[in-house]
C-alpha cells in the first residue's frame, strides 16, 4: 500500500518567521510529487509539481526540494504573512491518481 | 481565470437514495477526476476519466459508483444507493494532460451528508 506523510500535523509560526514541514513518500516507481495549499471552504490550489531528483522549485516567498532517492520533499515558507495560513499537502503521483498526505496546517500569529 | 465549478455545494440526502454530483471542469482540459475526503480522514481517489472512458479507479469505486460525460461540459459522478459512509466531500479535477507533470486543478467540493 503506497503511504505519504506529512509532519508536522500542524504549525504555528510568529508572523515574519520562516518555516518549513515535510512530505514522504515511496522512493520506488516515482512519477511525480505535487504540493498542493487548501484554505478552508477554497479550492485546493496547486502549487509545484516536482518531478526529478533534486528539483527545487520556487513560487514568492515558498519553494520546495525534492529527494526522489530517499524519498522526501521539504516546503519552505519565508518570512510567513497571515495570508500563508492554510493546509499544504503533498501528493504522490502512482500513474494517474493522486495518492494524499494529511497535510500541514499552518497557522501564523500576527 | 477559468475554474473547476462543482454544484451543489451541499448535498444532504437518505441512505439508499441516488445522488449525483456535478462537476464543470476547465474547458480545454481532457482528463478529469474524482477525489473524496470523509471528515478528518486523507484525500482519497476514486476515478480518473479520459476520451470518454475510467482511465484508473481505486478500490472505493465499486458498482456503487459511476461516472459520465453526459455532454461537452459535465462531468458528473453518481452514487445509486447511498451509504453512510459515503459522507464526504468530493472533489472534481481537471487537467490539461494526462502525464505526471500536469497540474491538477479542483473544484470547490461538494459536501455529501447521507442520513
Amino acid at each position: 500500500i503506497l503511504n505519504v506523510e506529512q509532519s508536522p500535523q500542524s504549525l504555528h509560526v510568529q508572523e515574519g518567521d520562516s518555516t518549513n514541514f515535510t512530505c514522504s513518500f515511496p522512493s520506488s516507481n516515482f512519477y511525480a510529487l505535487h504540493w498542493y495549499r487548501w484554505e478552508t471552504a477554497k479550492s485546493p490550489e496547486a502549487l509545484f509539481v516536482m518531478t526529478l531528483n533534486g528539483d527545487e522549485k520556487k513560487k514568492g516567498r515558498i519553494s520546495a526540494t525534492l529527494n526522489t532517492k530517499e524519498g522526501y520533499s521539504y516546503l519552505y515558507i519565508k518570512g510567513s504573512q497571515p495570508e500563508d495560513s492554510a493546509t499544504y499537502l503533498c501528493a504522490f503521483n502512482s500513474n494517474y491518481q493522486l495518492i494524499w498526505g494529511a497535510g500541514t496546517k499552518l497557522i501564523i500569529k500576527p | 481565470e477559468p475554474e473547476v465549478t462543482q454544484t451543489p455545494s451541499h448535498q444532504v440526502t437518505q441512505m439508499g437514495q441516488e445522488v449525483i454530483l456535478r462537476c464543470v471542469p476547465i474547458s480545454n482540459h481532457l482528463y478529469f477526476y474524482w477525489y473524496r475526503q470523509i471528515l478528518g480522514q486523507k484525500v482519497e481517489f476514486l476515478v480518473s476519466f479520459y476520451n470518454n472512458e475510467i482511465s484508473e479507479k481505486s478500490e472505493i469505486f465499486d458498482d456503487q459508483f459511476s461516472v459520465e460525460r453526459p455532454d461537452g461540459s459535465n462531468f458528473t459522478l453518481k452514487i445509486r444507493s447511498t451509504k453512510l459512509e459515503d459522507s464526504a466531500m468530493y472533489f472534481c479535477a481537471s487537467s490539461e494532460g494526462g502525464g505526471h507533470r500536469n497540474e491538477q486543478f479542483f473544484g470547490p467540493g461538494t459536501r455529501l451528508t447521507v442520513l
